[in-house]
């Protein structure tokens, strides 16, 4: 079984700061998404990287896979307290039926 | 519908009882998921279907848990003798596709469910 280990688990900076969220496995994956799930609610989806060294910018946030397709990282830039949340990293996993796959996610608190 | 809908939103019951958890997904969305959240960690797959088969139920834990999803629409997931060990938030998604990588996955709120 595929396995996506994210890092850092947890991340606490102050307003206006830059931070570099880690998603990394020893296996290839077709793809990698991005998702944020804020407190009482599922995860919302962010971004889908496909090609590796692949880079997607959504406002502040900045996504790139990794050239091997092993790891993908995602950069926020000028946080925000609205930014705040849990951040988490999905694969597909192609060694069965395509099941989703999740990374151990990172909490991310930005303070005003 | 609007987006995807679970019941109850909270679920508090006894060790040993028995619990349904439901899931309503987008109206058009042939596959159907089932997630297990402990607080501060990513979803662990359960059980994924494809209309109204299931085609990867790996992740379950054991066999007091099952679901269905008769129809190919409402999802239903049973838990038998719960134990405190069950507690968590299980989320429900459903996508228009499956299998590609670059679905779009669309969670519902998820259920809490409490076993003391």
């Amino acid at each position: 079984t595929q396995l996506l280990e994210q890092s850092p688990q947890f991340l606490s900076i102050q307003e206006g700061e830059n931070l570099t969220v880690y998603c990394n496995s020893s296996s290839v994956f077709s793809s990698l998404q991005w998702y944020r799930q804020e407190p009482g609610e599922g995860p919302v989806l962010l971004v889908t990287v496909v090609t590796g060294g692949e880079v997607k910018k959504l406002k502040r946030l900045t996504f790139q896979f990794g050239d091997a397709r092993k790891d993908s990282s995602l950069h926020i830039t000028a946080a925000q307290p609205g930014d705040t949340g849990l951040y988490l990293c999905a694969g597909v996993d192609t060694s069965g039926t395509y099941k989703y796959i999740f990374g151990t996610g990172t909490r991310l608190k930005v303070l005003a | 519908g609007a987006g995807v809908s679970q019941t109850p939103s909270n679920k508090v019951t006894e060790k040993g009882k028995y619990v349904e958890l439901r899931c309503d997904p987008i109206s058009g969305h042939t596959a159907l998921y089932w997630y297990r959240q402990s607080l501060g960690q990513g979803p662990e797959f359960l059980i994924y279907f494809q209309g109204t088969g299931a085609a990867d139920d790996s992740g379950l834990p054991n066999d007091r848990f099952f679901a269905v999803r008769p129809e190919g629409s409402v999802s239903t997931l049973k838990i038998q003798r719960t134990e405190r060990g069950d507690s968590a938030v299980y989320l429900c998604a459903s996508s228009l596709t499956s299998g590609t990588g670059t679905d779009t996955q669309y969670f519902g709120p998820g259920t809490r469910l409490t076993v003391l």
